[in-house]
């Protein structure tokens, strides 16, 4: 257990709905990554919160994805009118300034149906 | 961030050291080395990093070579607990802005037997 937890950890959805994913991190890290990874493949770069600031996106990460970090805290990542190419592994990390190590959570599978 | 190329698959017997190769031949001089693994329907975890002094800590030694071109880690007793991805990593050591992030290859697939 690193410290950053995930939820859902497994989430079933059909084509077309919304589904929103939870990330709580260690709770004096102030920044957290969002990675994407599909089978086979290495975790992608999907987007970094500064605090509650939103500071990259990646162009992976498309209009129909939002994630927001409120007050700084846990984030949340939604995906709206979900597609079955959106079945992936979606990964948290945290990490403390002046650190070198990302702490990554279980993840959330999600599988488009 | 430099690239890095690994061999996709290793195998090792238990109780014997790991050694496990990555070529990084378009390092810049501000560039570190990461390794972080993978174990089957977990996150990522952070093993170790070094810029060109060999580095070692309680799970493994990162080896880099003279001109950092290419570098090895390596589990001086693999278990089978140590069977997972690994991944080599280059990236500016700095926890500023995007700097940060890691840029994930596809790694070596280690498997550790009896």
């Amino acid at each position: 257990d690193t410290g950053v937890s995930q939820d859902p950890r497994h989430k079933i959805t059909k084509r077309g709905q919304n589904v929103t994913f939870r990330c709580d991190p260690i709770s004096e890290h102030n920044r957290l990554y969002w990675y994407r990874q599909t089978l086979g493949q290495g975790p992608e770069f999907l987007t970094y919160f500064q605090n509650e600031a939103q500071l990259e996106k990646s162009r992976l990460l498309s209009d129909r994805f939002s994630a927001e970090r409120p007050k700084g805290s846990f984030s949340t990542l939604e995906i709206q009118r979900t597609e079955q190419g959106d079945s992936a592994m979606y990964l948290c990390a945290s990490i403390q300034d002046s650190y070198n190590e990302q702490f990554f959570g279980p993840g959330t599978r999600l599988t488009v149906l | 961030d430099a690239k890095t190329t690994q061999p996709p698959s290793m195998d090792c017997a238990e109780g014997r050291a790991a050694n496990l190769p990555c070529n990084h031949s378009t390092i810049s001089g501000n560039e570190y080395v990461y390794w972080y693994r993978q174990i089957h329907s977990q996150g990522p975890q952070y093993i170790i990093h070094g810029l060109k002094n060999n580095e070692t800590n309680e799970m493994a030694s990162l080896i880099i070579t003279e001109d950092r071109k290419s570098s090895t880690l390596i589990l001086p007793h693999a278990t089978l607990r140590d069977t997972a991805v690994y991944y080599c990593i280059v990236r500016v050591s700095r926890n500023t802005g995007t700097a940060s992030k890691l840029t994930f290859g596809t790694g070596t697939r280690l498997q550790v037997t009896l």
